[in-house]
């Protein structure tokens, strides 16, 4: 069964940083695309960032770019976010996700049960 | 401002059908499938509908999708009590080179 089980989330402040990961078991780990989608508290889904199976190739989106760092670890099943130069608006819950299938651009399935990051002083 | 249009709210009674849009561009929908995903109260969003039209496992086939040029539409049919969910699009933007959703329908079931 497919399991991502997020941790590291908690209260930081403004201009701090703070590591999320995403530990993943039940399929083959390096053979998926992964990524991390938010939602601030009462809002829609925001796509943060994509990393290919290998690690190779992340897409990040505008409102993140320069501030936050995906990547991977294939040797211990766990996929990163590493969120800098945080900022009130980045408080959401930041759920990780795995593509359908092997394709990058593939759909978002399934999800894991989310991480709360708030940024407050 | 979400890059995909989706109405805010959407309703119907046990056994009716409702149908939610999604408004893209040329470079999201127009250029790449829609996926709609399910996100019922307090718990994480699911994939409900891929490739415009395709059921994932164990969705009912009370659900579909379509798609037309620059826009998608999610069908439910024979509402169920359980379906009051936000339903959200997204598809993949070759311009932005990442992915958009819509804003998310929250549907009721009166």
């Amino acid at each position: 069964d497919v399991q991502l089980l997020e941790s590291g989330g908690g209260l930081v402040q403004p201009g701090g940083s703070l590591r999320l990961s995403c530990a993943a078991s039940g399929f083959t780990f390096s053979d998926y695309a992964m990524s991390w989608v938010r939602q601030a508290p009462g809002q829609g889904l925001q796509w943060v960032s994509t990393i290919s199976g290998s690690g190779s190739s992340t897409y990040d989106a505008d409102s993140v770019r320069g501030r936050f760092t995906i990547s991977r670890d294939n040797s211990k099943n766990t996929l990163y976010l590493h969120l800098s130069s945080l900022r009130a608006e980045d408080t959401a819950v930041y759920y990780c996700a795995r593509t359908q299938t092997m394709i990058v651009v593939a759909p978002f399935d399934p999800w894991g049960q989310g991480a709360l990051v708030t940024v407050s002083s | 401002q979400s890059v995909l249009t989706q109405p805010p709210s959407a309703s119907g009674t046990p056994g009716q059908r409702v149908a939610i849009s999604c408004s893209g561009s040329s470079s999201d929908i127009g250029s790449n499938t829609a996926n709609w995903y399910q996100q019922l109260p307090g718990t994480a969003p699911k994939l409900l509908i891929y490739s415009n039209n395709q059921r994932p496992s164990g969705v009912p086939d009370r659900f579909s999708g379509s798609k037309s040029g620059t826009s998608a539409s999610l069908a439910i049919s024979g509402l169920q009590s359980e379906d009051e969910a936000d339903y959200y699009c997204a598809a993949w933007d070759d311009s932005l080179n990442g992915w958009v959703f819509g804003g998310g329908t929250k549907l009721t079931v009166l």
